[in-house]
């Protein structure tokens, strides 16, 4: 079964609320990755949070990791309809692997 | 889109044709991937390449043949598909550095397999 998890499967805000998506995973991680895409595109690099870190910042990201609970939190702040797309978390899974695995994501509709 | 390039990036075939996916990264990474992703289905690892060596094969049927001639080029060769194999093949490359990497995707190749 899939590594990843995503909650919840779609998500739809006006332009300026957050977004908060979240990722559950099963086995022990050497990481976790978030990915956007867009409609028909591939996928772009987010964020990485190590396993030893509990949370991390980029622009209007935000990323927690519970290695306890075996979970992550994507928040999105201020969003706008540029965020409109898909978002994936990713993980490893493996202790000295080369292969990501993805969950299904969580499709974001950002309205103005 | 200068990162890892695919082409073409849309493909109608038959189920009789064979035809080739290319990939071509300009990351001078050491790690390639081809991916599938269906509607409704997670992204699905389908083949891992290495430096340049198959090290990873996820059970996919023989009528998709991988090829990696050198650390940049990344083929998927294929034949009689079905149906079911349209799809969205997304490639990647990553440069493995102690388990601790990212990937860098290409557009991907929209195949409809009539």
């Amino acid at each position: 079964s899939q590594q990843g998890e995503e909650d919840p499967q779609a998500l739809s805000i006006q332009e300026g609320e957050n977004a908060t998506m979240n990722c559950s995973y099963k086995t022990s991680i050497n990481n976790l990755q978030w990915y956007r895409q867009n409609s028909g595109r591939g996928l772009v690099h987010l964020i990485l949070i190590r396993s030893n870190e509990r949370e991390k910042h980029s622009g209007r990201l935000r990323v927690t990791l519970d290695t306890s609970k075996k979970s992550s939190s994507l928040l999105i702040t201020a969003s706008r309809a540029a965020d409109t797309a898909s978002y994936f978390c990713a993980t490893d899974a493996r202790q000295a692997g080369t292969a990501l695995i993805f969950g299904k994501g969580t499709t974001l509709s950002v309205s103005s | 889109e200068t990162g890892v390039t695919q082409t073409p990036r849309h493909l109608v075939m038959g189920m009789t044709n064979k035809k080739s996916l290319k990939c071509e990264q300009h990351l001078g990474h050491n790690a390639m991937y081809w991916y599938k992703q269906s509607a409704k289905k997670p992204l699905e690892l389908m083949f891992v390449y290495s430096l340049e060596e198959r090290v990873e094969n996820n059970s996919v049927p023989s009528r998709f043949s991988p090829e990696c001639p050198n650390s940049s080029h990344l083929f998927l060769h294929l034949h009689t598909l079905q149906p079911e194999d349209s799809a969205l093949y997304l490639c990647a490359s990553s440069q493995v550095l102690s388990g601790v990497y990212e990937q860098f995707f290409g557009p991907g190749t929209r195949l409809t397999v009539l």
